[in-house]
């Protein structure tokens, strides 16, 4: 079983939509959680760091369930410009185990 | 934030020749470096972690005599891809780990072996 499961994808939504990602990991022992943007022929970037407590960063709201071992990334008002790859990471230990990647299209 | 620059962004090299890739921390000390490969339309694939001082760790079917890492410095970590093939034209990409257990990438190296 993969540390960290994430939809693939494709998903192609239209401007102003509402997108939701979800990924699972298998290791209770994971202490931290992040959700990162690839760009075609980029390196990822950190989107934002994922609290039990849910955090918010304008149109992203990132939300983790310990119980259910899942993270979340929810888009609002999607932009032209929000078409990208999106990962999911957990950090155990020394090791960051990365998700393959949700792909989002915003079609105008 | 933290930065990590990766030398060099591209490279286009015969058959058979070595190609170093250097990746960088820049305004922080990494004594973790990791090292990745990602094909066209594929996901990230860790090929090894590489810590200072010492031996790096590779992930399974990563050749180690393949792929030389060297961390011999607290912001510097380097990978030599050795005898290059076609088969290892890929796009490379490092990280580090800095502060807050966030991971900051450096901007790849695409190597194209001809």
């Amino acid at each position: 079983r993969k540390e960290v499961e994430q939809d693939p994808g494709p998903f192609n939504v239209p401007e102003g939509a509402t997108v939701a990602f979800n990924c699972t990991y298998s290791n209770s022992a994971s202490q931290s959680f992040f959700w990162y943007r690839q760009d075609c022929r980029k390196e990822p970037k950190l989107l934002m760091s994922v609290y039990s407590s849910g955090n918010e960063d304008g149109r992203f709201t990132a939300q983790l369930n310990r119980a259910s071992q899942y993270i979340s990334l929810l888009i609002r008002d999607s932009k032209l410009s929000d078409s990208a790859t999106y990962l999911c990471v957990a950090n155990t230990g020394n090791q960051f185990y990365f998700g393959t990647g949700t792909s989002l299209t915003v079609i105008p | 934030g933290a930065v990590v620059s990766q030398h060099p962004s591209r490279v286009i090299c015969k058959s058979g020749t070595s190609v170093k890739i250097e990746c960088r921390s820049l305004d922080f000390q990494a004594t973790t470096m990791f090292w990745y490969r990602q094909f066209p339309k594929k996901s990230l694939m860790l090929m090894a972690t590489s810590n200072e001082g010492s031996k790096a760790t590779y992930e399974q079917g990563v050749e180690k005599d393949k792929f030389l890492i060297n961390h011999a410095s607290l912001t510097l970590s380097t990978l030599t891809v050795t005898s290059a093939h076609p088969e290892d034209s890929s796009f490379y990409i490092c990280s580090a780990r800095g502060t807050a257990e966030k991971l900051f990438f450096g901007s790849g190296t695409q190597l194209s072996v001809l």
